[in-house]
């Protein structure tokens, strides 16, 4: 079975500076893994996704995030953040290819507050 | 393309009584699979259907079920609510093969 750990309940930063969400996996087999967001009274909107390849992988609103598969461990970043980056990232894997028995499972969220 | 729609919003229930929530798929998309989110527990999967058929389930009491139509579209049923029942529902859709799955808005569902 597969696990997601997210360091960080909540993450408080000043607008312009750097952030880092950590995430960490559990798994016996290979994974895929994402990040949402979910911004209040809102749904989950997809960031960023790793399947394969590159380690790094970007994504939308200047996010980043870095597979590392020796540290299990995938790291959302942005160099620069606004006041409108304010939201609950969620960490989510699967370790299925989109077959039968597909499900996600989710960390327990990253409260990001971007502050003026 | 319109993404997932659930319907409704807002619900408030009495305990005891059901409730039925919907989910419209991205057009296309003929994987449709629902969640729980609760600030405890958090974001907990419920089932999943594809081609009318339920492929996968979670840890949930029978309480919980769900269906899903010709068109893809999806159904969820909880009977005897009770107040630990109250929480964001919500509905993922995904093409089949495909890993990234893409969300609704939610329903927000209240027992009291």
């Amino acid at each position: 079975a597969q696990s997601v750990t997210q360091l960080d309940s909540q993450v408080p930063v000043f607008e312009e500076a750097p952030v880092e969400l950590r995430c960490n996996y559990s798994s016996s087999v290979s994974v895929y893994l994402f990040w949402y967001v979910q911004y209040p009274n809102q749904g989950l909107q997809l960031l960023l996704k790793y399947l394969s390849g590159s380690t790094l992988v970007k994504g939308i609103n200047g996010f980043e995030a870095e597979f590392n598969k020796s540290q299990t461990s995938f790291h959302l970043r942005k160099p620069s953040v606004h006041i409108s980056d304010t939201a609950e990232y969620f960490c989510a894997v699967t370790t299925n290819s989109g077959g039968s028995n597909y499900k996600l499972t989710f960390g327990k969220g990253t409260l990001l507050t971007v502050n003026p | 393309k319109a993404g997932v729609t659930q319907t409704p919003r807002y619900l408030i229930k009495t305990r005891g009584q059901q409730v039925t929530l919907s989910c419209s798929p991205i057009s296309g998309h003929r994987s449709v699979s629902w969640y729980q989110q609760t600030p405890g527990q958090g974001l907990q999967f419920l089932f999943e259907y594809f081609s009318e058929t339920q492929r996968n389930k979670g840890n949930f009491p029978g309480r919980f079920s769900g269906r899903q139509f010709s068109n893809s579209r999806s159904e969820m049923n909880v009977s005897t609510l009770e107040l630990g029942d109250s929480a964001l529902y919500l509905c993922a859709s995904r093409l089949q093969g495909r890993t990234e799955a893409f969300f609704g808005q939610g329903t927000r569902l209240t027992v009291v």
